[in-house]
């Protein structure tokens, strides 16, 4: 079965950092892009950042571009998001999403995982 | 303000047909990227529903369809169900800002 699972949320106050994983299953991960997508409560998704499949290629979306660093690990089927300097604004679900390609630009989501929740507060 | 425009919400009776317009400029869906549907039942993640503007995946009714014109993309759901109430999202790539891009969200509500 194709899985991606998230891990690694959890309550930080702002300023901090925390690492947030993805443990892929059921694929070649190494054939596919990645994809970091956010959606605070109540609010819409939010493409945050991609990686090609040898990581060569990498985009951040403006709002956390500098304080982010997406990375992956082919040999461990391994996707992460490195999160600096944290805002309240960047509390949300966390989703990590299979590109449907190699390289992330023109690409689409096809599978999902089911997300990890980071609170930022005092 | 999201990159690709949606209706915040849109409204159907049980058997009716209803479309989900996404709006976008030069420097995405007119430019040629593609445009992708997802749907978002409460309190699950998003699940594919249309990609490359008109393809469903496996295991999509036909009752959902996509169409793209110019720096426009549409989302038409047709025999509405009570089942399809969801939040539906559109997607796409923006080259200004290289990387993906997706609207603000539509809550679609069946009557």
């Amino acid at each position: 079965e194709v899985q991606l699972v998230e891990s690694g949320g959890g309550l930080v106050q702002p300023g901090r950092s925390l690492r947030l994983s993805c443990a892929a299953s059921g694929f070649t991960f190494d054939d596919f892009a990645m994809h970091w997508v956010r959606q605070a409560p109540g609010k819409g998704l939010e493409w945050v950042s991609g990686i090609s499949w040898n990581s060569v290629s990498i985009a951040y979306a403006d709002s956390v571009k500098g304080r982010f660093t997406i990375s992956r690990d082919n040999a461990k089927n391994s996707l992460y998001l490195q999160m600096n300097s944290l805002r309240a604004e960047d509390m949300a679900l966390y989703y990590c999403a299979r590109s449907n390609r190699p390289v992330y630009p023109d690409s689409y989501m096809d599978v999902w995982g089911k997300g990890t929740t980071v609170t930022v507060s005092s | 303000q999201s990159v690709l425009t949606q209706p915040p919400s849109v409204s159907g009776a049980p058997g009716q047909r209803v479309t989900i317009s996404c709006t976008g400029s030069s420097s995405n869906i007119g430019a040629g990227f593609d445009v992708h549907w997802y749907q978002q039942l409460p309190g699950t993640a998003p699940k594919l529903l249309i990609y490359g503007n008109y393809n469903r995946p496996s295991g999509v009714p036909d009752r959902f369809s996509g169409s793209k014109s110019g720096t426009s993309a549409s989302l038409a759901i047709t025999g509405l169900q009570a089942e399809d109430e969801a939040d539906y999202y559109c997607q796409s790539y923006d080259i200004s800002l290289s990387g993906g891009v997706f609207g603000g969200g539509t809550k679609l509500t069946v009557l």
